[in-house]
């Protein structure tokens, strides 16, 4: 696709549910990030993916929460009983390049997803 | 643990005025990025500053990195009611993957 794109672009849940956020990078893009935007707030990192490798999860706040990009391309966080603290905009983003200690790269925004919990 | 403090936390002011909003660090940051979000959208890149010293022109947008690169402003000039939005300061925090961002300035340019 042209863009980055996540679903579903609003969801609801009720305090225990478990919710899974869909991303969907530009194709070809080795570099997959995920954030947390709370209301009024800048994006917090959870996650990092340089191809279907996990290599940074020192932002998920709790063991509920999950990542994971089997083939490299399509990605999913997961939240596990979920609570009302973890209501926000989760924001995917990617990158063509590798990431490495010393690049900062453009990164492209998907829209997020709102996730409210009840 | 590097942070981003973003000043001023909200701003609010006529088409036509200028503006400055800046982003302070203790932390030396090899490049700093700035980025714009419109409700209900991600960030979008800006620019992205490397250089000590540097100062980036985006047409009535003009950046700069500080000299000791831990701080950097954004100045718009003749500020027009497009120009509203949520302008984000960002960093590559040492050693690692992540990208950081500050808290942002919500900026509102009314007719």
């Amino acid at each position: 696709g042209a863009g980055v794109s996540q679903s579903p672009r609003y969801k609801v849940a009720k305090r225990g549910q478990d919710v899974a956020l869909r991303c969907d990078p530009i194709s070809g893009h080795v570099s997959l990030f995920w954030y947390q935007q709370a209301l009024g707030q800048g994006p917090e990192f959870l996650t990092y993916f340089q191809n279907e490798a996990q290599l940074d999860k020192s932002g998920l706040p709790s063991d509920r929460f999950f990542a994971e990009r089997p083939e490299g391309s399509v990605s999913t966080l997961k939240i596990q009983r979920t609570q009302q603290e973890d209501s926000a905009v989760y924001l995917c983003a990617s990158s063509p390049l590798w990431r490495t200690a010393s690049t900062n790269e453009k990164l492209f925004f998907g829209s997020g997803t709102q996730l409210s919990v009840l | 643990t590097q942070l981003l403090e973003q000043s001023p936390q909200f701003l609010s002011i006529q088409e036509g005025e200028n503006l400055t909003v800046y982003c302070n660090s203790s932390s030396v940051f090899s490049s700093l990025q700035w980025y714009r979000q419109e409700p209900g959208e991600g960030p979008v890149l800006l620019v992205t500053v490397v250089t000590g010293g540097e100062v980036k022109k985006l047409k009535r947008l003009t950046f700069q990195f500080g000299d000791a690169r831990k701080d950097s402003s954004l100045h718009i000039t003749a500020a027009q009611t497009g120009d509203t939005g949520l302008y984000l300061c960002a960093g590559l925090n040492t050693g690692g993957f992540k990208t950081i961002f500050g808290a942002g300035t919500r900026l509102f340019v009314k007719a």
